[in-house]
């Protein structure tokens, strides 16, 4: 069965420091989402993002990151100068279509800890 | 989209049916019902969805009541492995609907031996 994957399992890095999280959805998927979650809390959204552009984002998703498909398989999430509060579990998903009639699939995830 | 009011916990025991509820008062008619879980913070996993009439599938049923505004998501024989935080999450099919799915608290389902 296809699925999401996510590469590393789990990132360490220093406060201040660039981080690139990378996802390869599922293969015909034409619609990729990032999402985190810190931990404790609920799943929240961040960008979903559909033909090479962003279809929206959320006020969590400020000037510090960005999404960019570099090629025909990776989704990547880059966070530019990482911060404490960063810190959270980032979840990959992809839906073959768009809205309320495609269920996403998620990836395992990808812990990231800001030191 | 619709807001939903889920109870924060439930226990089960292996081997009977969990019935976990989900209200949506404010649900309009286009729409869905969506269930989602976690598995000990791992990627939600998709589950089930339906409009008005009940559906089934290899996991799980979902039965939605007649004026819509709440709906019960039915595993038939609970296993441990069943042990997640469950969602209900209401999604629509208007323009507004950008595919984002919006989760809140769920149901955490202690399903025990």
């Amino acid at each position: 069965e296809p699925e999401v994957t996510q590469t590393p399992s789990h990132q360490v890095t220093q406060m201040g420091q660039e981080v690139i999280l990378r996802c390869v959805p599922i293969s015909n998927h034409l619609y990729f989402y990032w999402y985190r979650q810190i931990l404790g809390q609920k799943v929240e959204f961040l960008v979903s993002f559909y033909n090479n552009e962003i279809s929206e984002k959320s006020e969590i998703f400020d000037d510090q990151f960005s999404v960019e498909r570099p090629d025909g398989s990776n989704f990547t999430l880059k966070i530019r100068s990482t911060k404490l509060e960063d810190s959270a579990m980032y979840f990959c998903a992809s839906s073959e279509g768009w809205g309320a009639l495609n269920e996403q699939f998620f990836g395992p995830g990808t812990r990231l800890t800001v030191l | 989209d619709a807001k939903t009011t889920q109870p924060p916990s439930m226990d089960c025991a292996e081997g009977r049916a969990a019935n976990l509820p989900c209200n949506h008062s404010t649900i309009s008619g286009n729409e869905y019902v969506y269930w989602y879980r976690q598995i000990h913070s791992q990627g939600p996993q998709y589950i089930i969805h339906g409009l008005k009439n009940n559906e089934t599938n290899e996991m799980a049923s979902l039965i939605i009541t007649e004026d819509r505004k709440s709906s019960t998501l039915i595993l038939p024989h609970a296993t441990l492995r069943d042990t997640a935080v469950y969602y209900c999450i209401v999604r629509g099919l208007g323009s507004s609907n950008t595919g984002k799915l919006i989760f809140g608290q769920g149901t955490t389902l202690q399903v025990k031996p």
